[in-house]
Order: C-alpha cells, then sequence, then structure tokens
C-alpha cells in the first residue's frame, strides 16, 4: 500500500496563477481532508470531504476549491494564487469508527511558494 | 468555537531528561484525543490516541499521554528522551458536536541534544 500520495512536492508559482495539489490513498477511506501548515499556527483544515460527491470546508476555506469524484482522489486547486498561499499543505484520509473520524493518515505534503 | 492549547511552544532538553508537553483543550463534552508527531523532514504520524477507557494511554516509542477531564488535558509524557525524539509535536482533538474536524494546536518544537 502507498498509503496517502502527494505531488507535486514542491511548486512556485506566480500570483495570479492557479494550480492543483493532488492527493490520492488506496486505503479505501471515506474521510479526506487538506490542512495547510504555517510556523507557529499549526495544521489548520481548508477542505474535507466524507465520501465521494460530498465536501466542506474547514477553518481557512477561502481561495480554494475541492472535489471529490472517486473514493481514492481529493484534488486541491487554488484558483489565483496569492503569496499568502505560501505554506505547506496535507492531505490526509482517515475513516470513521461509529460518527467520529478516526487516526489520520497523512501524506508527504507539498511545498508551495508564491512570488 | 472550541480550541487546543499547546503552551510550551519550543522546548529544549538534553537527552535522558524527562519530558511533559502541556494540552488544553476548551470543550467539555465527549473528545477524541490525539498526539501527532512530525520528525524532521517526514510527514505527521500518529503517536497515541485517546478515545476511551484507560485515561493513560501508551504510545510508540516509550511516549504515554494522561487524559484529565477535570483540568480539559491530555499532556504528553516520555520519562527519558533521545536524540531522535527531536521533532514537533501536535495536539488534537475531535468533539462530539463536530465530528468531521480535527482541531490541531499550534505545536510544540521539541530539541534533544546529546
Amino acid at each position: 500500500n502507498a498509503g496517502v500520495t502527494q505531488t507535486p512536492k514542491f511548486q512556485v508559482l506566480k500570483t495570479g496563477q492557479s494550480m492543483t495539489l493532488q492527493c490520492a490513498q488506496d486505503m479505501n477511506h471515506e474521510y479526506m481532508s487538506w490542512y495547510r501548515q504555517d510556523p507557529g499556527m499549526g495544521l489548520r483544515l481548508i477542505h474535507y470531504s466524507v465520501g465521494a460527491g460530498i465536501t466542506d470546508q474547514g477553518e481557512v476555506p477561502n481561495g480554494y476549491n475541492v472535489s471529490r469524484s472517486t473514493t481514492e482522489d481529493f484534488p486541491l486547486r487554488l484558483l489565483s494564487a496569492a503569496p499568502s498561499q505560501t505554506s505547506v499543505y496535507f492531505c490526509a484520509s482517515s475513516f470513521f469508527q461509529g460518527y467520529m473520524i478516526e487516526t489520520q493518515y497523512f501524506g508527504p505534503g507539498t511545498r508551495l511558494l508564491v512570488l | 468555537a472550541q480550541s487546543v492549547s499547546q503552551h510550551n511552544h519550543h522546548v529544549i532538553l538534553s537527552e535522558a531528561a524527562s519530558l511533559e508537553l502541556g494540552c488544553n483543550y476548551s470543550y467539555g463534552g465527549t473528545v477524541n484525543l490525539f498526539w501527532y508527531v512530525q520528525y524532521p523532514g517526514q510527514h505527521l504520524q500518529l503517536l497515541l490516541k485517546y478515545f476511551s477507557g484507560d485515561p493513560l494511554v501508551k504510545g510508540i516509542k516509550g511516549f504515554e499521554a494522561e487524559f484529565i477531564k477535570s483540568k480539559f488535558s491530555f499532556n504528553l509524557r516520555k520519562p527519558s528522551v533521545q536524540w531522535s525524539d527531536t521533532a514537533e509535536y501536535f495536539c488534537a482533538v475531535i468533539v462530539s458536536y463536530n465530528t468531521d474536524k480535527l482541531i490541531f494546536g499550534t505545536g510544540t518544537r521539541l530539541q534533544v541534544f546529546p
């Protein structure tokens, strides 16, 4: 099992450009999520999905878009990149235990620099 | 809104010293609690978790944490740290009325010197 994979590992964008961060998992997890990690701020939830076709906003959704057409894939789209979106982005997946999500499995991260 | 506080932002220890990292959350209902670790250049991985039962939970690499409901705390401990424990440690919580979201603390950076 590859677990959670993310591409690219590193990306440089110019302000205003758009791009898609890819995330895939092979554990058949219902739940997938995107976080951004910034120094001194921990991880903040951007968007999440509880199953194919279902997405919802997290704590910091502005400027990002997601879709979940399959169980395996959960891409994150930056619509018009801004320097404030310079960050490390982590994708994670999990399953439900009862009504709560269980342990999240994280991908290796994408380091994004917006100039 | 619920929050998770980690008051120790940066901890520096010598090998063999004891470690305790604080974690407090602001929610009075049912919670699931986690500690994740991020070693340099690596992604986050689970250290330990508490869902129910014995409030003293043991995790990987000799770490343990104690859930004290009356203090809204879930502190992480290790009796004797090693250089390889150098990493960033994150406390996280899921609350019963918002079960789709894992809320992270801001993290504690631990540096262990030989």
